[in-house]
């Protein structure tokens, strides 16, 4: 079965604490990316890469940190220098520039 | 950088009653634009999307929507919605070439039965 993995599914962490998302892929895409979606925002985005080794900053990456060293994995790490941790976090992935994002179910994360 | 717009929020209605959702862009290209849902519980997953070609395009589950790009809209239509319609949904652009994807604030809609 092709698609998106994120994990866990629930994450609670303590103010302070830095906290690693995971994100896998089978479906062979070159592009991988990182939104951030609170109610009334809509998505918005943090990191994306194009491809192994690179990648570049969204609209919101003060806080945030990422990697790319496969191209099936793309984890996040959300680092206690962002302000509001608190989000429903969704990966998603892409064959290339003009291609539709297929997403991942998300990680809810809730810092206290 | 391309911004969307997505009016009314929040849309209660009716089931057979018809839908439109509005989408604007600012972006003076040649954009890509694309209607995600999100039911509840589910992954966000594509509706549609417009590359080039035919600006009516039609979607899954009935849904359709028209390009106008002199007036910077990618409306979202249904004639007919079900219960099963409820949801969040999300107009989307990004510039050719670009794999940045711009997101509206979403309408959450709700149909009673």
């Amino acid at each position: 079965d092709g698609g998106i993995t994120q994990s866990p599914k629930y994450l609670f962490r303590k103010e302070g604490q830095n906290v690693t998302l995971s994100c896998e892929q089978n479906l062979n895409h070159d592009a991988m990316y990182w939104y951030r979606q609170d109610p009334g925002q809509g998505l918005r985005l943090i990191y994306y890469s194009q491809i192994v080794n690179d990648f570049q900053k969204g609209d919101i990456a003060e806080g945030y940190s990422v990697s790319r060293e496969k191209k099936e994995s793309f984890p996040l790490t959300v680092t206690s220098a962002q302000k509001n941790p608190t989000a429903f976090y969704l990966c998603a992935s892409s064959s290339g520039r003009d291609y539709e994002q297929y997403f991942g179910p998300g990680t809810r994360l809730t810092v206290t | 950088a391309q911004s969307v717009s997505q009016h009314n929020h929040h849309v209660i209605l009716s089931e057979a009653a018809s839908l439109e959702l509005g989408c604007n862009y600012s972006y003076g290209g040649t954009v890509n634009l694309f209607w995600y849902v999100q039911y509840p519980g589910q992954h966000l997953q594509l509706l549609l999307k417009y590359f080039s070609g035919d600006p009516l395009v039609k979607g899954i589950k009935g849904f359709e929507a028209e390009f106008i790009k002199s007036k910077f809209s990618f409306n979202l239509r249904k004639p007919s919605v079900q219960w099963s319609d409820t949801a969040e949904y999300f107009c989307a652009v990004n510039a050719h070439g670009n794999n940045r994807l711009a997101f509206g604030k979403g309408n959450q809609v709700v149909v009673i039965p």
